[in-house]
């Protein structure tokens, strides 16, 4: 069975714009829970998704948004990009509503640098 | 500001010796995870340990909790080169559906 999938892996944009990342959970999961990770730091929570509806949400700002399609897919759509917001961006997913019972299951992460 | 804190932040050994890292925390936990990730990627899950447990083993792993301290340790016996990586602990509260990750430590181990 395939892992999780993230989609791109790396990504170059200028301050200001538009970003779109994407991840495929393994099959079966329902829930998908996005983390920003940056440089020399660990994971920060940012949104968790569980059968298209919005679960839970960290500390980010509104130019932060994500949704779930119907195959429990995600995007992460970040506007207005400022330059801290380069980093990791992982996407985690779970079979279950309640993540935090049990281990989640990580992509490889696309790593977004902001010029 | 995040949940976990680990100690030491770099860690270097020799092949074969034991490495020891640390993990403290602010709040009472659901659990604690382990995680481990290789050069900037995906975490891998290594292992969990319930509020209720003081210490679990999986192969070359041994984690250890103490919630009087609200500390974790993680130990890897007999490190091989594979092991090089960085170390993530991350805390699950009794509420919420989030988990709070360190800051990690980085571990090389010298052929």
């Amino acid at each position: 069975d395939a892992g999780v999938t993230q989609s791109p892996t790396h990504l170059i944009k200028t301050r200001g714009q538009h970003v779109t990342l994407r991840c495929s959970p393994i099959s079966g999961h329902k829930s998908v829970s996005w983390y920003q990770q940056v440089l020399g730091q660990g994971p920060q929570f940012i949104f968790q998704y569980y059968e298209k509806e919005e679960r839970g949400r960290g500390n980010f700002p509104d130019r932060f948004s994500a949704r779930q399609f119907p195959n429990y897919s995600s995007e992460l759509n970040v506007n207005a990009l400022l330059l801290g917001d380069s980093a990791l961006y992982l996407c985690a997913s779970s079979p279950r509503l309640v993540v935090t019972y049990n281990e989640q299951f990580f992509g490889p992460g696309t790593r977004l640098t902001v010029l | 500001s995040q949940q976990g804190e680990e100690d030491p932040q770099a860690l270097s050994i020799q092949e074969g010796e034991n490495a020891t890292m640390n993990c403290s925390y602010k709040t009472s936990i659901n659990n604690l995870q382990w995680y481990r990730q290789n050069s900037g990627r995906g975490l891998v899950h290594l292992i969990l340990i319930r509020s209720n447990e003081r210490e679990k083993h999986s192969g070359r792993l041994r984690v250890t909790l103490d919630t009087s301290k609200k500390s974790s340790s993680l130990l890897i016996t007999a490190s091989r080169a594979a092991d090089t990586a960085s170390y993530f602990c991350a805390t699950a509260l009794n509420t919420g559906n989030q988990f709070y990750f360190g800051t990690g430590t980085s571990l090389t181990v010298i052929p």
